[in-house]
């Protein structure tokens, strides 16, 4: 049984600063990681996934994965209120079928 | 236009009562999921179908059944509803081959 660990926070950052939310996972044989975003009262939505060891950039957002440590993280450069909501890290099931096995996400706060 | 659409958005009802939620893509995804967002916010896997067959049954009792009358289409049709029942249920679809998971915005059920 894959399990993908977070902690839920609230994890609170002054607006412009930095955020990093991180996730660690059981599985070694995982190999791809989805960051996706959840407003209150909304649906999960993808900003970014990452394969390969290393950073992944995508605009303010950087995705960081370690497979020797087992670790992914996702950064937040310039936060912005807007990017206030919970933070869920994810990686796929068994089989190609297989839906995501969610962590209990992170909850982020960005203070103006 | 909605990608992934599901109704009744917001459902009460009574314990004992039999309910089910809808849902369509128009994705053109050969596989859907139903999640169950609890109250903790923690999102997990009900079901995976793939091309109408049944993939995944995560351990959900077996009052919840769900049908798949064509590959756009993924219903959920629930017995005896408890009051542990309330949560978000969330459909979601994805191509096997791709890597993103679309999630429709969710149905909120509660039991009273």
């Amino acid at each position: 049984q894959k399990e993908v660990e977070q902690n839920s926070g609230p994890l609170s950052v002054p607006e412009g600063a930095i955020a990093s939310l991180n996730c660690t996972y059981s599985d070694r044989g995982s190999q791809s990681f989805f960051w996706y975003r959840q407003y209150s009262g909304k649906s999960p939505e993808l900003i970014m996934f990452i394969y390969s060891n290393g950073d992944k950039e995508d605009g303010r957002f950087t995705a960081q994965l370690n497979k020797a440590s087992q670790y992914v993280s996702l950064l937040i450069r310039d936060s912005q209120p807007s990017d206030s909501a919970t933070y869920l890290c994810a990686t796929p099931g068994r089989g190609g079928a297989d839906g995501l096995t969610f962590g209990k996400g992170t909850h982020l706060i960005i203070q103006p | 236009d909605t990608a992934v659409s599901q109704t009744p958005k917001y459902l009460v009802t009574q314990m004992g009562n039999d309910k089910s939620i809808k849902c369509e893509q128009n994705l053109g995804h050969d596989t859907m999921y139903w999640y169950k967002q609890d109250s903790k916010k923690f999102l997990k896997i009900m079901f995976s179908y793939n091309n109408k067959e049944l993939i995944i049954n995560e351990t959900v009792p077996n009052r919840f059944s769900p049908k798949s009358p064509d590959k756009a289409h993924l219903n959920l049709h629930i017995n005896s509803l408890e009051l542990g029942d309330s949560a978000v249920y969330f459909c979601a679809s994805r191509q096997i081959s791709g890597n993103t998971i679309y999630f429709g915005e969710g149905s909120w059920l509660t039991v009273v």
